[in-house]
């Protein structure tokens, strides 16, 4: 079945540092791939998707490339600040099964002043 | 805009009694998920819903109930809850068919004890 798999956490960070969150997938066919977060006491809000091959997700700074050689969605970030302090997670859409969403596990990540 | 909302916030169980954990989305999307978020493990999909009178079963199903009888309204039923249902539970909703954004609620923290 699909799967998505993201490095260990929790990862902690001093301000303006540079950010790697690791996300590999498994999936049938062609899944669009996502990126949400989760401040604390929140719910999951969109940070960023990618929808096929080769597509670059953006938004808040972040970015993730959609890499079906590897199977990957990395997230990147230049220069993280402390209100990026939240939980993130990677997932994944395949096509056959619409709107339902797989998640990893989701990283803590943690930026201190 | 409300988007999704949810009831209660907190809530503590004995073993064995039964509850129903509200969610209502004001988006008119077709379709709704619940997931519960446990530590290590991400999000996981318990039902789903792709339109009214229309619900199925998502990756942890067990000892739990789901009906939706309008496009608005998705509630989650324990039938006799159990310590291994303590968790934070949160209801998503998007169009249907993807890849949308699912838009989340602010989660339900459950506790049996």
């Amino acid at each position: 079945g699909d799967s998505v798999t993201q490095m260990e956490g929790p990862v902690t960070l001093s301000e303006e540092a540079f950010l790697t969150i690791n996300c590999t997938y498994t999936a049938t066919g062609y899944p669009s791939l996502f990126w949400y977060v989760q401040y604390p006491g929140e719910g999951l809000q969109l940070l960023l998707k990618a929808t096929k091959a080769d597509d670059k997700g953006s938004n808040k700074g972040f970015e993730a490339t959609y890499r079906k050689e590897t199977t990957s969605f990395h997230l990147e970030k230049g220069s993280v600040q402390v209100s990026d302090s939240a939980v993130y997670f990677c997932a994944l859409s395949a096509g056959t099964s619409g709107s339902r969403l797989t998640f990893g596990e989701g990283t803590q990540l943690t930026v201190n002043p | 805009n409300a988007g999704v909302t949810q009831t209660p916030k907190f809530q503590v169980l004995k073993t064995g009694q039964s509850m129903t954990l509200q969610c209502a989305q004001d988006m008119n999307h077709e379709y709704m998920s619940w997931y519960r978020q446990d530590p290590g493990m991400g999000l996981r999909l318990i039902h789903y819903s792709v339109g009214a009178g229309i619900t199925d079963q998502g990756e942890v199903p067990n000892g739990y109930n789901v009906s939706r009888s309008t496009t608005e309204d998705f509630p989650l039923r324990l039938l006799s809850a159990a310590p291994s249902q303590t968790s934070v539970y949160f209801c998503a909703s998007s169009r249907l068919a993807g890849p949308y954004e699912q838009y989340f609620g602010p989660g339900t923290r459950l506790t049996v004890t």
